[in-house]
């Protein structure tokens, strides 16, 4: 079975400009969730998609957004970026959200850096 | 709000030695507690996790954890530590968020070093 397949790995972008990073779950996950990663702040949940819904978000600012389509495959999308935005995005799937009686399993992450 | 605390950064052990890296919790009920292992540019791994039951929990790669009610803590242990281990740990506890679904929260991570 895949693992969770984040793409790209690497970014660079300059401020202001927008980005979009994608995550493709594990086959029959339906559970999103974005988490960034910072060597300042640590893992913060950014927000969660379960069947194309978004059911629970962080405390982010509206610049970071996502979506999830019919085939559980999800965009983050970050508009406006800012020098703190550079961080390891991650992605997990699970079946159905953790932490309900499951678990979640993380991709390799996107490393993003703005400049 | 439920909150976690690492209080180790940074651990070295020699290898072979014992392993112990502590985790507190902050939450108003029973929590769900994982521990993960991230390598060097890597996502994250799960090594073990507590939903309820047995509070010693037994994991990947011979790790193991204890749930520890009274002392709000789940303790990340392992008899013997190998040169592969080195990594950062993260202790995340599971709980309801503000809208009643639940996200995971984690602690600021530690990271370990192995001595040959």
């Amino acid at each position: 079975k895949a693992g969770v397949t984040q793409t790209p790995r690497y970014l660079i972008k300059t401020r202001g400009q927008q980005v979009t990073l994608s995550c493709s779950p594990i086959s029959g996950h339906r559970s999103v969730s974005w988490y960034q990663q910072t060597p300042g702040q640590g893992l913060q949940f950014l927000f969660e998609y379960f069947s194309e819904t978004q059911r629970n978000k962080g405390n982010f600012p509206g610049r970071f957004s996502g979506r999830q389509f019919s085939n559980s495959r999800s965009e983050m999308n970050v508009s406006t970026l800012e020098l703190g935005d550079s961080a390891l995005y991650l992605c997990a799937s699970s079946p159905l959200g953790v932490p309900l009686g499951t678990e979640a399993f993380f991709g390799q992450g996107t490393r993003l850096t703005v400049v | 709000a439920q909150s976690v605390t690492q209080p180790d950064i940074h651990i070295t052990v020699s290898e072979g030695a014992s392993l112990e890296l502590r985790c507190n919790y902050s939450y108003g009920a029973t929590p769900y507690l994982f521990w993960y292992v991230q390598s060097p540019g890597q996502g994250l791994q799960l090594l073990l996790k507590y939903f309820s039951g047995d509070t010693l929990v037994q994991g990947i790669k011979g790790f193991e954890a204890e749930f520890k009610r009274s002392q709000s803590s789940f303790n990340l242990r392992k008899p013997s530590v190998h040169w592969s281990d080195a990594a950062e740990y993260f202790c995340a506890v599971g709980a309801r968020s503000g809208t009643g679904r639940r996200a995971l929260t984690f602690g600021s991570g530690t990271r370990l070093q192995v001595q040959p």
